[in-house]
């Protein structure tokens, strides 16, 4: 079966300093992996995506995030913070090719001082 | 480009109400889902689509059901609403792997 494990429910960084999210995976095949992020009172937005193509992802607003096969994780990070990135962020890992779905993390929300 | 569009955006329910959530996209997607978002809990699929009158159950299915009759429209209905169905509803439509959401739909049972 497959899951994701967030390891932390809530991250507080001071602005400018470097943003550290962390994801954990499990899976009996090689999966996709996604961040989706989630602005107060909004829908979840991608930020990037890994799809067994290059290990290190960059997306958007300056995140990227590392797949690492032998620690099975996916670790989500950003070189400073901004009081924008202040969300909820959601680790995703694909569930097997074909059947369409898709399982979320329980979510890290990220708080940013000023 | 309005993308995947929730109506309503709010509503509140009396105990063994019923009411229909409507999910529209204009993206020409073939699938789509129906989530529920709980403190704590992530994003958990209660059905989804993988295409025009096709159905499909998710994770949490019991007490909702759903109907695609038209490839945009994704309906998602409670017959007769409970307090433990309080939550914040996300539609989503996806293409090659990303799925795109729409602003969700909080509801409260009373």
């Amino acid at each position: 079966a497959q899951s994701v494990t967030q390891l932390d429910s809530h991250v507080s960084v001071s602005e400018g300093t470097p943003v550290l999210l962390r994801c954990n995976y499990s899976s009996s095949y090689s999966p996709s992996l996604f961040w989706y992020v989630q602005h107060p009172n909004k829908g979840l937005q991608l930020l990037l995506k890994y799809t067994s193509a290059a290990t290190l992802v960059k997306g958007i607003n300056g995140f990227e995030a590392e797949f690492k096969k032998s620690e099975t994780s996916f670790h989500l990070t950003k070189p400073s913070a901004h009081m924008s990135d202040a969300a909820e962020y959601f680790c995703v890992v694909s569930a097997p090719s074909g059947t369409y779905k898709y399982i979320f993390g329980t979510g890290t929300r990220l708080k940013v001082l000023a | 480009n309005a993308g995947v569009t929730q109506t309503p955006k709010f509503r509140v329910l009396k105990t063994g109400q019923s009411m229909t959530l409507l999910c529209a996209q204009d993206m020409n997607h073939e699938y789509m889902y129906w989530y529920r978002q709980d403190p704590g809990m992530g994003l958990r699929l209660i059905h989804y689509s993988v295409g025009e009158g096709t159905t499909a159950k998710g994770e949490v299915p019991d007490g909702y059901n759903v109907s695609r009759l038209k490839k945009q429209n994704f309906l998602l209905g409670l017959e007769s609403a409970a307090p433990s169905q309080t939550s914040v509803y996300f539609c989503a439509s996806s293409v090659g792997n990303i799925q795109y959401f729409g602003a969700g739909t909080r509801l409260s049972v009373l």
